[in-house]
């Protein structure tokens, strides 16, 4: 079975550029994460998604930051304009979903985010 | 919000069990304790869970007091691959992964 996949694995950009990260969840997931990790700490959740719906969203500073699930498969977090507190390893999770609880989460490896 | 408490770090001894304490002291009774953990530069790996019964899998065992308010993760026989960071994680439904223990296993 194939692993949560992401893209791209690094990326390198100048502040005010803006950058997309795509992840596609293990075949059959229906629940979907994205996390940020700052160095030296734990992720931190900032989506979740059952299907195409964003079910908590609290954590995402909707300001700059913003993610898509269409037709409930693979995502796209997207940071425009891109600041330089912005660099860190941005994390894609996915899980079987449906059970409305806490349910096993399987990690991408993750892309790590350059702001320059 | 992390609802655990951790060491920092801990070391062990290449081949020796590796004893990984948590305490969830204000654990609720449908919340699972889950471990995973992080090798550098990778995405944390799921290790093991259990909800009051101790648990066993290939990678490790999960030791869960009768209270609940604490566990311990037990890596039989540890080698240099399983230095990381090591997370125990507890809640409902959303998991608050905190800082971890760094595991350093040592030859």
């Amino acid at each position: 079975e194939a692993g949560v996949v992401q893209s791209p694995r690094y990326k390198i950009i100048e502040k005010k550029q803006p950058v997309a990260f795509w992840c596609n969840p293990i075949s059959g997931h229906n629940t979907l994460y994205w996390y940020l990790q700052n160095l030296g700490q734990g992720p931190e959740l900032l989506i979740r998604y059952e299907n195409e719906e964003a079910v908590d969203d609290s954590q995402l500073p909707k300001d700059r930051f913003s993610a898509e699930r269409l037709k409930g498969v693979d995502s796209t977090l997207k940071i425009q304009p891109a600041e330089l507190g912005d660099s860190a390893v941005y994390l894609c999770a996915s899980s079987r979903g449906g059970t409305g609880y806490q349910e096993t989460q399987y990690f991408g490896p993750g892309t790590r985010l350059l702001v320059l | 919000d992390a609802k655990t408490t951790q060491p920092t770090s801990m070391d062990c001894a290449e081949g020796r069990a590796a004893n990984l304490p948590c305490n969830h002291s204000t654990i609720s009774g449908n919340e699972y304790v889950y471990w995973y953990r992080q090798i550098h530069s990778q995405g944390p790996q799921y290790i093991i869970h259990g909800l009051k019964n101790n648990e066993t899998n290939e990678m490790a065992s999960l030791i869960i007091t009768e209270d609940r308010k604490s566990s311990t993760l037990i890596l039989p026989h540890a080698t240099l691959r399983d230095t990381a960071v090591y997370y125990c994680i507890v809640n409902f439904n959303k998991f608050y992964f905190g800082s971890g223990t760094k595991l350093n296993v040592k030859p």
